[in-house]
């Protein structure tokens, strides 16, 4: 149990263009997910979190405008990189976790990588 | 805020245990957790514990935690080429945040 997929796995896009990735709590309900980036050799950076239903909480230094965040359903949240550039280039990971769980044990998707040309 | 500091290369042998290490600044985090990472991958969720508990056995996983000290350690026994990975150390914060560690990277020798 508690698996959470991420689609695409791996994707390269042009400078300027957008990319969406899906986040999917495939056997849960998760009524809260997270974003997180990875750079090379380096821990995880919370990016957002996104209750479903409301607006994604948006971590200092993180621009929502670029980084767009939608969690409609209770096993389905969205990032979107608008005009990705370059720097944007990164390993972006989503978790989820279930108030069923007394732990809030955040359960990871197994990433995407996006590089930006 | 949360600080979770964690030593950055671990190696041994195969066969022998193996301790990775982690300290946390928060007392008043409710559950600590292990996560493992292979390359190019997520993280997957080994075990965790709650902040009530002193040591936690799930096979070849034990999970020491000091609280006084905020001390947090995973012991892996029997060490196989296959553990080879980055082990984060999480800690919740009183937010519902996972404040993670920078990564333990252990190299397992034959």
């Amino acid at each position: 149990g508690a698996v959470v997929s991420q689609h695409p796995s791996r994707v390269i896009c042009k400078s300027g263009t957008s990319v969406k990735i899906e986040c999917r709590s495939l056997d849960f309900q998760a009524t809260t997910m997270f974003w997180y980036r990875q750079f090379p050799k380096q821990s995880l950076m919370l990016m957002a979190t996104s209750n479903e239903g409301s607006k994604a909480t948006y971590e200092q230094g993180v621009e929502k405008d670029k980084f767009l965040i939608n969690h409609a359903s209770l096993t389905l949240s969205t990032l979107t990189v608008t005009s990705a550039h370059p720097e944007d280039s990164s390993f972006y990971i989503c978790s989820a976790s279930t108030p069923q769980e007394i732990s809030d044990t955040q359960y990871f998707g197994p990433g995407t990588r996006l590089t930006v040309l | 805020g949360e600080d979770v500091e964690q030593s950055l290369f671990l190696s041994v042998r195969e066969g022998d245990s193996s301790v990775i290490n982690c300290t946390y600044t928060d007392s008043s985090s409710t559950y600590l957790y292990w996560y493992k990472q292979e390359p190019g991958a997520g993280l997957q969720l080994l075990t965790y514990i709650f902040s009530n508990m002193d040591m936690k056995q799930d096979q070849r996983l034990t999970v020491l935690l000091n609280k006084k000290d905020k001390h947090l350690s995973l012991r892996i026994a029997d060490t196989q080429t296959g553990d080879s990975a980055i082990y984060f150390c999480g800690v919740s914060s009183n937010t519902g945040k996972l404040i993670f560690g920078q990564g333990t990277t252990l190299q397992v020798k034959p």
